[in-house]
């Protein structure tokens, strides 16, 4: 099974900053990453998939990179809304055995 | 609009049996692949079970092997989840969401509580 670390477990940052998120892979997954935003109550969304595209009606302000077994989600001027949690998901094993990162709370400084 | 709406969740308990649903609407729902993945209470992400379109080929995480079952019916835009032999820690927030690698959209969710 694959395990993805994520870090840090908590993020601090002031609204307008850049947020930086990483995720590391147990083993290479190509570009077969993803990336989720969880807000308390709701479903996750999809924000990026192959690691760096950004899925229909995502801001410009996400940016996902990376390949192997490093990634990075950015956001580069974070807004009230981007304060939630947000989880990798790696999708390079066939048959399926999909596993998420712990996730990375981003809050408010 | 893409809708997924799950239910069939509840208290049931441990060694019991549950079955959730999941009703598609907005996309080909025949034309997709489908998965179930859970969230515990306070917890991570956790995918559980995955359909292809025709139902041909069918996989499950480990974890609920043997216990799960993943079905559809394509003429009912449904997904279903047929969970018997319940413990504690099948207790989560049950989504579906189409996919064959990564998810999106999701729906509400459903959640099961596994207790006496």
């Amino acid at each position: 099974e694959i395990v993805m670390t994520q870090s840090p477990a908590t993020l601090s940052v002031s609204p307008g900053e850049r947020a930086t998120l990483s995720c590391r892979a147990s083993q290479s997954v190509s570009s077969n990453l993803a990336w989720y935003q969880q807000k308390p109550g709701q479903a996750p969304r999809l924000l990026i998939y192959g690691a760096s595209t950004r899925a229909t009606g995502i801001p410009a302000r996400f940016s996902g990179s990376g390949s192997g077994t490093e990634f990075t989600l950015t956001i580069s001027s974070l807004q009230s809304e981007d304060f939630a949690v947000y989880y990798c998901q790696q999708y390079n094993n066939w048959p399926p055995l999909y596993t998420f990162g712990q996730g990375t709370k981003l809050e408010i400084k | 609009e893409v809708q997924l709406v799950e239910s069939g969740g509840g208290l049931v308990q441990p060694g019991g049996s549950l079955r959730l649903s999941c009703a598609a609407s907005g996309f080909t729902f025949s034309s997709y692949s489908m998965n179930w993945v859970r969230q515990a209470p306070g917890k991570g992400l956790e995918w559980v079970s995955y359909i292809s379109s025709s139902s041909s080929t069918i996989y499950y995480a480990d974890s609920v092997k043997g216990r799960f079952t993943i079905s559809r019916d394509n003429a009912k835009n449904s997904l279903y989840l047929q969970m018997n032999s319940l413990r504690a820690e099948d207790t989560a927030v049950y989504y579906c969401a189409p996919g064959r690698d990564w998810f999106d959209p999701w729906g509400q969710g459903t959640l099961v509580t596994v207790s006496s």
